[in-house]
């Protein structure tokens, strides 16, 4: 069975600082990850995902995450935060054997101060 | 392409009204999935489909029905609605395996 844990659910960061959201997971065969983010009554949109490959992925608008299985984690970083950042962001995990079975951690609100 | 489409995008319901949330995509996905959203708790899988005929239980399949009679639609029906129902409601899908889910914008529903 797969899970995910998404450590501190508000988060507020300065506009220029880093972002740093975590992830943890638990799976029992190899996983695909990803991260979603939701801003204000809009659907999740993707920004990431790791299937295979590097374990350092990058997404859109600047994100990037990097796969550690020694640690089963997904982190999402951002250099520097920008107001426009400021939504809610989900990570997610789904098994090769699962047909396309999302779990999702509860989300981390991030607010972005000038 | 449209992608996944919802609707309605509102609903307000009396306690033991039945209802349906209506899901419909264009892209030849076979995988499509309702989830419900509550806040501290992420998004829980009520139900989901791997193709034409084919529909499965998620986390929390109680008090909804589905049923998928092509690959384009997936509908959710709520039986006879309570207020734990009260939540906002996505579908979503993909192509197979591995790949990501498409959401559709949400359905806010209320139940009083």
């Amino acid at each position: 069975a797969q899970s995910v844990t998404q450590l501190g659910s508000h988060v507020s960061v300065s506009e220029g600082a880093l972002v740093l959201l975590r992830c943890n997971y638990s799976s029992s065969v190899p996983p695909y990850l990803f991260w979603y983010v939701q801003y204000p009554n809009q659907g999740l949109q993707l920004l990431l995902k790791y299937t295979t490959g590097a374990t350092l992925v990058k997404g859109i608008n600047g994100f990037e995450a990097e796969f550690k299985k020694s640690e089963t984690s997904f982190h999402l970083t951002k250099p520097s935060a920008h107001m426009s950042d400021a939504a809610e962001y989900f990570c997610a995990v789904s098994e090769s054997d699962s047909w396309g079975k999302f779990q999702f951690g509860a989300g981390t609100q991030v607010v972005v101060t000038p | 392409n449209a992608g996944v489409t919802q609707t309605p995008k509102f609903q307000v319901l009396k306690t033991g009204q039945s209802m349906t949330l209506q899901c419909a995509q264009d892209m030849n996905h076979e995988y499509m999935s309702w989830y419900r959203q509550d806040p501290g708790m992420g998004l829980r899988l009520i139900h989901y489909s791997v193709g034409a005929g084919i529909t499965d239980q998620g986390e929390v399949p109680n008090g909804y029905n589905v049923s998928r009679s092509t690959t384009e639609d997936f509908p959710l029906r709520l039986l006879s609605a309570a207020p734990s129902q009260t939540s906002v409601y996505f579908c979503a899908s993909s192509y197979e395996t591995g790949t990501e889910l498409f959401f559709g914008s949400g359905t806010q529903l209320s139940v009083l």
